[in-house]
């Protein structure tokens, strides 16, 4: 079951915050986050592992809340580079194959 | 460094005709992926291999074929192209050692947009 991503998209200026959030509606065992900037690959941000560690690439971070199934990536004091789509991937078990959700627009403005 | 380096980048197809499409990584990587890509809906995985010499179905592996040629390469074929396989291909390959996984984090090629008429 693919996560749900929200919200589709979000629109910033340099230096605002956002918030973007992946559940699922099965118990998950990890969630991978990736930002995709347009005509490129997608590339890894973050692995969290249920637990609910909280993890940070630059001024991006995340956290996972097992209990609620769902992360969050917080992307503060956003930057025009923070521009792109960013998917969520999920797992449910250790050798589930990632689902990825079909991922949060950002669009980061001077 | 190459990393994950996919070929064609770009291919058009009439309804019927077959192709291929290359994947390679120089990273020693065990296990490799082929994803699509559509508007909203996401990566979703066709095929991937574990380790050189398997192969197993992904989410959406229909009309697809795949074939391991060595730890290096994994390619992906289309038999009878459909336009419902239009759509962005991407290789991706992780380092994941044991037959479970991990968590490797997955290294993604270019991608290939291919459009079928």
């Amino acid at each position: 079951q693919q996560p749900v991503q929200s919200p589709q998209a979000v629109i910033l200026r340099e230096g605002e915050d956002a918030v973007i959030n992946c559940s699922s509606s099965k118990a998950l065992y990890s969630v991978h986050w990736y930002r995709q900037k347009h005509g490129e690959a997608p590339v890894f941000l973050m692995i969290l592992l249920k637990g609910g560690e909280q993890k940070g690439h630059e001024k991006i971070s995340a956290s996972f809340n097992e209990k609620k199934q769902q992360s969050s990536l917080y992307l503060t004091a956003s930057q025009l580079s923070y521009s792109g789509t960013y998917f969520c991937g999920t797992q449910t078990d250790s050798w589930g194959k990632l689902q990825f959700g079909a991922g949060t627009q950002v669009v980061v403005t001077p | 460094n190459a990393g994950v380096t996919q070929t064609p980048k770009f291919q058009v197809l009439k309804t019927g005709q077959s192709m291929t499409l290359q994947c390679a990584q120089d990273m020693n990587h065990n296990s490799m992926y082929w994803y699509r890509q559509d508007p909203g809906m996401g990566l979703r995985l066709i095929y991937y291999s574990a380790s050189e010499g398997t192969t197993d179905k992904g989410e959406v592996p229909n009309g697809y074929n795949v074939s391991r040629l060595n730890k290096r390469e994994f390619s992906l074929r289309l038999e009878s192209a459909a336009p419902s396989q239009t759509s962005v291909y991407f290789c991706a390959s992780s380092e994941t050692r044991q037959a479970k996984s991990t968590n490797e984090k997955l290294f993604f090629g270019s991608g290939t947009q291919l459009s079928v008429l």
